[in-house]
């Protein structure tokens, strides 16, 4: 089974600031077949069920503010804040979805400094 | 629209049972790989449950083997938890996935 591993756990960041969060997978996620990164990227706030925020390890999902972005192949990949807004508090958690069983990693949470 | 309604949930006494329902709509199950996904109060997110496509690649989180029952119902396209000798620790958000769709989830709570 692929084991995703977040860091830091938590992330305190001034407004206006950079935030990053990074993920590696244990085994590659990258498929050569469609050249595509299996990751992605949610962002939680409380009482909500996870949003999409990213897919194909890069892809912004639609309606998702472009001071997020995604980069990273195979095994490394990171998620980046450009500019902390307010509403980006959270907690934020990487997926693998290239081969079963799925695997999340264990959350980074966000808070403004 | 790929869309999936989770129901069933709510407050059960510890050893208890309860059922899960995933309603599927804009796709076929039976299709998919699909998941449970369960997120304890405050903790992150883990699969207890999947089914494959044919049905011949069923598996539970180690902690549930033995109590929770996956299965789907193809004319319903509805996706079912059956959860039995629930407890405390069994607590928290059941959600069914496909992929990188999610429901909105169900709250079970095991409490006396």
């Amino acid at each position: 089974d692929i084991v995703m591993t977040q860091s830091p756990d938590s992330l305190a960041v001034s407004l206006g600031e950079r935030a990053t969060i990074n993920c590696k997978s244990s085994q590659s996620v990258f498929s050569s077949s469609n050249n595509r990164n299996y990751l992605t990227w949610y962002q939680q706030k409380p009482g909500q069920p996870p949003k999409l925020l990213i897919y194909w390890a890069s892809t912004r999902e639609s309606g998702v503010p472009d001071r997020f972005s995604g980069s990273g192949s195979g095994t490394d990949f990171t998620l980046t804040i450009s500019s902390l807004q307010a509403e980006d508090v959270a907690v934020y958690y990487c997926h693998q979805y290239y081969s079963n069983p799925i695997a999340f990693g264990g959350g980074t949470k966000v808070e403004i400094k | 629209e790929v869309q999936l309604v989770e129901s069933g949930g709510g407050l059960v006494q510890p050893g208890g049972s309860l059922t899960l329902s995933c309603a599927a709509s804009g796709f076929t199950i039976g299709s998919s790989w699909m998941y449970w996904v369960r997120q304890p109060p405050g903790k992150g997110l883990v699969w207890v449950s999947r089914i494959n496509p044919d049905g011949s690649g069923i598996g539970y989180e180690d902690s549930v083997k033995g109590r929770f029952t996956i299965s789907r119902d193809s004319a319903k396209n509805t996706l079912y938890l059956q959860m039995t000798s629930l407890r405390a620790e069994d607590t928290g958000v059941y959600y069914c996935v496909k992929s990188i769709i999610w429901g909105q989830g169900t709250l079970v709570t095991v409490s006396s």
